[in-house]
């Protein structure tokens, strides 16, 4: 079964940019598209958006278009999620995710960024 | 904007049924899943599409579904089952919806 690993922990200032990696193991990286969710600490879950790793075709939530983008780079499984302008309120643990059956079955481990200046 | 509403918290005692409820408008249209975290922790799916059981999750954890609201239930609760839960639909548009969380307590 497929396993995500995302990259480590990042610190930010505010305007910056972030970009998260998030990669694949095992021979399904392109069957499967790939989410990114977040939280932030003691609340929910926030969707940001979809990639189809085969095609690179993406769908964004209405909440991050313009600010975030993701993209894959297939020959070493990898799917990346950046997100630019960033402000305090983008402090939160970001997630991958996937699944054969459904798009949450299998998450990463998480990449915790903080935003501070 | 399309919301899922969770109780904030269910306290139940070891061996008692533990029952999570969410509500949404889109949930007879929509399949409902269902996740467990614990802190420091990533999701982990126990319930998809209403009330199929992921390989490897426990029996004793099941799902139902009447019209806007779906049931997560966890029979003979152990105390590792104390964990936030989440459940997660889609809105008309497709759009990724998580419910606001429920805290279970072991007592």
């Amino acid at each position: 079964q497929v396993q995500l690993v995302q990259s480590g922990a990042e610190v930010k200032k505010p305007g910056a940019s972030v970009k998260v990696s998030c990669k694949a193991s095992g021979n399904t990286f392109i069957s499967y598209d790939i989410n990114w969710v977040r939280q932030a600490t003691g609340q929910g879950h926030e969707w940001m958006g979809w990639m189809n790793p085969n095609s690179g075709n993406t769908g964004y939530a209405r909440k991050f278009q313009g600010r975030v983008t993701m993209t894959r780079n297939t020959s070493i499984s990898t799917a990346y999620m950046e997100l630019s302008s960033l402000r305090s309120e983008d402090t939160a643990v970001y997630y991958c995710a996937t699944g054969a059956t459904d798009a949450f079955a299998i998450w990463g481990q998480g990449t915790m960024v903080t935003v501070s200046s | 904007s399309y919301e899922l509403t969770q109780p904030p918290s269910v306290s139940v005692s070891p061996g008692q049924t533990a029952r999570i409820t969410c509500s949404g408008d889109a949930l007879p249209k929509q399949y409902a899943y269902w996740y467990q975290q614990k802190p420091g922790q990533a999701p982990v799916q126990v319930i998809y599409k209403d009330s199929e059981r992921p390989s490897g999750i426990p029996e004793r954890f099941s799902g139902s579904s009447s019209g806007t609201t779906v049931t997560l239930t966890i029979s003979g609760v152990q105390a590792e089952d104390e964990a936030d839960y989440y459940c997660q639909s889609a809105d008309s548009s497709g759009t990724y919806v998580f419910g606001t969380g429920t805290k279970v307590t072991v007592l």
